[in-house]
């Protein structure tokens, strides 16, 4: 069994620029979830994707988005950064329903300048 | 509002203490209650969850509705418990609402 792997690890961007982070989910999970973690602060909720349909979505504004793709990989897109941006992405892939535990990657940190 | 509490940022114990982190929520119906783990260098990984009852390397956590607590227990500390720890709330959707986590640092 794979886990969930997220590229790239380490990225630095400069404010109103674009970015885009990729995730592969955990073999057989169906909906992955993003997670915004700044520093000192636990991972906020940005949004969930189910069968590549969006399933709920967090205090976040349209610029960022996402996709999920039918092999179960998926994409969050940043638009215009922010310096507030800069934070630790994670991508956490699991089967649907409120008690499937969650398998997180091990993250990209953004840096907006 | 949904909202998870830790109340302490650093925990710090000498090894075969007896551990408590804290996590209180607000939820206005029934929650699922977990704890997830970060051991340095690693992924966060979940410990346990209140619908399992289950105890995970000597650690339990008992949902009291009441006082609306979740808290994490373990009789006897180990050094390799030291990590941050993040109590989660889950309410009708995998969307997992975390406290700000709180490091357990276990002295030798």
């Amino acid at each position: 069994e794979t886990g969930v792997t997220q590229s790239p690890t380490h990225l630095i961007k400069t404010r109103g620029q674009q970015v885009t982070l990729r995730c592969s989910s955990q073999s057989g999970h169906n909906t992955v979830s993003w997670y915004q973690q700044a520093l000192g602060q636990g991972p906020q909720f940005i949004f969930q994707y189910y069968r590549e349909e969006e399933n709920g979505r967090g205090n976040f504004p349209p610029r960022f988005s996402g996709l999920q793709f039918p092999n179960y990989s998926s994409e969050l897109n940043v638009n215009a950064l922010e310096l507030d941006d800069s934070a630790l992405y994670l991508c956490a892939s699991s089967l649907k329903g409120p008690n499937s535990p969650l398998h997180f990657g091990n993250g990209t940190r953004l840096t907006v300048t | 509002a949904q909202r998870v509490t830790q109340p302490e940022k650093l925990l710090s114990v000498f090894k075969g203490a007896p551990v408590e982190l804290k996590c209180n929520y607000s939820y206005s119906g029934s929650p699922e209650l977990f704890w997830y783990v970060q051991y340095s260098r690693q992924r966060l990984q979940l410990l346990l969850r209140h619908i399992s009852r289950e105890s995970i390397k000597g650690f339990t956590a008992d949902l009291n509705k009441g006082e609306t607590s979740f808290h994490l227990k373990k009789p006897f500390a180990q050094e390799e418990d030291s990590a941050m720890y993040y109590c989660a709330l889950s309410g009708a959707t995998n969307k997992l609402i975390f406290g700000t986590g709180t490091l357990l640092a276990v002295q030798p």
